[in-house]
């Protein structure tokens, strides 16, 4: 089955830059989308097709995907922005399925 | 406005049943492929199940295959789960959502979610 693979945490000061990745076997293949959840939330998605940012967010989220890696990146990162994010693709490979990463928890020092 | 509004959720004793529901409203439900993805207590997100948007096509996650059955009455916009065999390690929020096409697009709203807890 399809694995993405997030690496538990991130910490950035704000204003820095936070890059979050999301491997996968030739992920570049596959249209990635991104989503933020805040405790006690339900998700809402911040970058779907690897690039593309939904109405209402900011341009300081941005995504890419190449190769085996996807990545979120969020420039001038905010208090605000520390909040869990997951990777997502739909596989059919082998059979169908929903395929998240295991998330990563973005922490703002 | 876009709207979804779980239901059902609740106590239930392993190997018991239960059955979701998932109430949308300010988009045309006919439309769109929709989705129930789980998180336990303290965990990652993870997809359950899909159905398109006229039902013809339908999946499941391998943990929950044979036992959960998805739904859908486009006449009432309206989406199902029915959780049968529940295992403790089902106790999970269950979101319902909607994704953008099927099998291609994101998951563009969720509800708030619904828990479901399995314990004797």
């Amino acid at each position: 089955s399809y694995v993405l693979t997030q690496p538990p945490s991130v910490s950035v000061a704000p204003g820095q830059t936070a890059r979050i990745t999301c491997g996968g076997n030739n992920i570049g293949s596959k249209s990635v989308h991104w989503y933020q959840q805040k405790p006690g939330q339900a998700p809402v998605l911040v970058v779907y097709d690897d690039s593309d940012r939904p109405s209402g967010i900011p341009e300081r989220f941005s995504g890419s995907n190449s190769g085996n890696t996807a990545t979120l990146t969020i420039s001038r990162v905010e208090a605000g922005d520390e909040a869990d994010y997951y990777c997502q693709v739909w596989d059919s490979s082998s059979d169908h399925r929903g395929v998240f990463g295991g998330g990563t928890k973005l922490t703002v020092l | 406005e876009v709207q979804l509004v779980e239901s059902g959720g609740g106590l239930v004793k392993p190997g018991g049943s239960l059955r979701l529901s998932c109430a949308a409203s300010g988009f045309t439900f006919s439309s769109y492929s929709m989705n129930w993805v789980r998180q336990a207590p303290g965990k990652g997100l993870e997809w359950v199940s899909s159905i398109s948007s006229s039902s013809s096509y339908i999946y499941y996650a391998d943990s929950v295959k044979g036992r959960f059955t998805i739904s859908r009455d486009n006449a009432k916009n309206s989406l199902y789960l029915q959780m049968n065999s529940l295992r403790a390690e089902d106790t999970a929020v269950y979101y319902c959502a909607r994704a953008v096409g099927f099998w291609s697009g994101p998951i563009d709203y969720w509800g708030q979610g619904t828990l479901v807890t399995v314990s004797s």
